[in-house]
Order: structure tokens, then sequence, then C-alpha cells
């Protein structure tokens, strides 16, 4: 079992949906990251957190310590959003260091 | 803003040649990462280093090395490539400085580099 797993692998939506996409790890950690990759492999990151919630724009990303899980959310969903996107966890122990989900797979089609 | 630049884009090698993938970054950051991305796999630590002339492995350093002669610049070498070591490769780097208290810096992402190995 991968610490960090994400859900669902593949997802598509029509433009205009709000997307869910989560995140559950099973280690202790000191942050939770959120990065998006568009083909062509470059990696942005998108959030960072280690409690409650933020926002940015069309995006918001979630994170419930207790439940060891995280989820992040886009609203009003675009073609321009298609991309991979995936959850990394920092260790408290060794926080240079990431251990990452595997991604979902996200297209949009207008 | 924060740019990391890898020195090729796709490379295709034969086995047995010796690899070296260049980034740089131009914040002055001082660490400094090197991962592999396979389908499946995700991402996944070979090597990263927190200074000059400072490395530590990662989860999968065989078959690699690697070197931090300037602290803008940080070399991924493959002694003798196979074609295991087929892969995109992304380099990343981060700011704060190693210390003894967690740090939860964003890591900044080079384009990367799709290698084949023939």
């Amino acid at each position: 079992k991968n610490e960090v797993e994400q859900s669902p692998q593949n997802l598509t939506a029509q433009e205009g949906e709000f997307i869910t996409i989560n995140c559950s790890y099973s280690v202790g950690i000191s942050a939770l990251h959120w990065l998006q990759q568009h083909p062509g492999g470059g990696i942005v990151s998108l959030f960072m957190l280690s409690s409650g919630k933020k926002k940015h724009g069309r995006l918001i990303a979630t994170i419930n310590i207790q439940e060891k899980h995280s989820s992040l959310h886009i609203t009003a969903s675009h073609p321009r959003d298609s991309a991979v996107y995936i959850c990394a966890a920092s260790s408290p122990f060794n926080t240079d260091k990431l251990i990452f989900g595997t991604g979902t797979r996200l297209q949009v089609f207008p | 803003d924060v740019k990391v630049t890898q020195s090729s884009r796709y490379l295709v090698k034969r086995t047995g040649e010796k690899v070296f993938l260049e980034c740089v970054q131009d914040m002055d950051h001082e660490n400094m990462f090197w991962y592999r991305q396979d389908p499946g796999l995700g991402l996944r630590l070979i090597y990263f280093s927190y200074d000059v002339k400072m490395k530590e492995k990662g989860d999968i350093p065989e078959g690699y090395s690697v070197s931090r002669e300037k602290k803008e610049r940080f070399s991924l070498i493959l002694e003798s490539a196979s074609t295991n070591q087929t892969s995109m490769y992304l380099c990343a780097s981060t700011l704060q400085r190693r210390s003894p208290f967690p740090s939860t810096d964003t890591q900044y992402f080079g384009p990367g580099t799709r290698l084949t190995v023939l």
C-alpha cells in the first residue's frame, strides 16, 4: 500500500463542473502539497497546507489532519484545467523529502 | 519568479553511454533535488543536495550519481546508461536552508528531461 494515495486515477468532466480530487496518507506529515503537471512535464506547486483550507482563484484545498485526508476542489472547471494533479506529503522527520501520490489525470471537455 | 532550467527537454542515448543531466536555478536556493517520474509510480527521489558539495541519497540512487560544485547547478550523472533508466527526469529546488527544524518549503520544478536509452 502506498503511503500517499489519490483517487480517482482518471477523471473526465464537462466545462463548468465542480471537481474533487482526494488524497489520503498513512504517514505523519508536516505539510501536504498539491501540484499540477501539464502535458509536456512542467510541475507547478498549487498549495502547501498543514491545516484547514486554502483558496486561490477557482482552486480550493482542504486538509483534515485527524482523518489524514486532503481534497483539491476546482470550481467552474475549464478545459485549461486539464492536467495531472499530484498530492505529496512532507515528512515531519525529513521535510526536504516529499512522498508523492501517483497523480490524478483530469480532462475537462468544452 | 523562480526559474529552474534543465539542459535538455528530450535526450536519446545508447546503452552504456555516460549521460549528464544539468539543472540550474536562478534564485539562490539552498536545496536541490533530482526525481524520476514513471507511469503508475509517480515521482521518486534519486538524490538531493542541501549545500555545495553536499549530497544525500534519495529512494532510488542506484545507477546514478550527482555533482554540486556551484550553488545554482545540480548535475545528475548516469555512469553507464541502461534501458531501465528510460524515464522523465525532473529537477527541483527549495529556498530554505536545511535545519533541524521541519521545513515546509515550496518546491520549484524544472520542465523535465525525457530520456530514452536504446
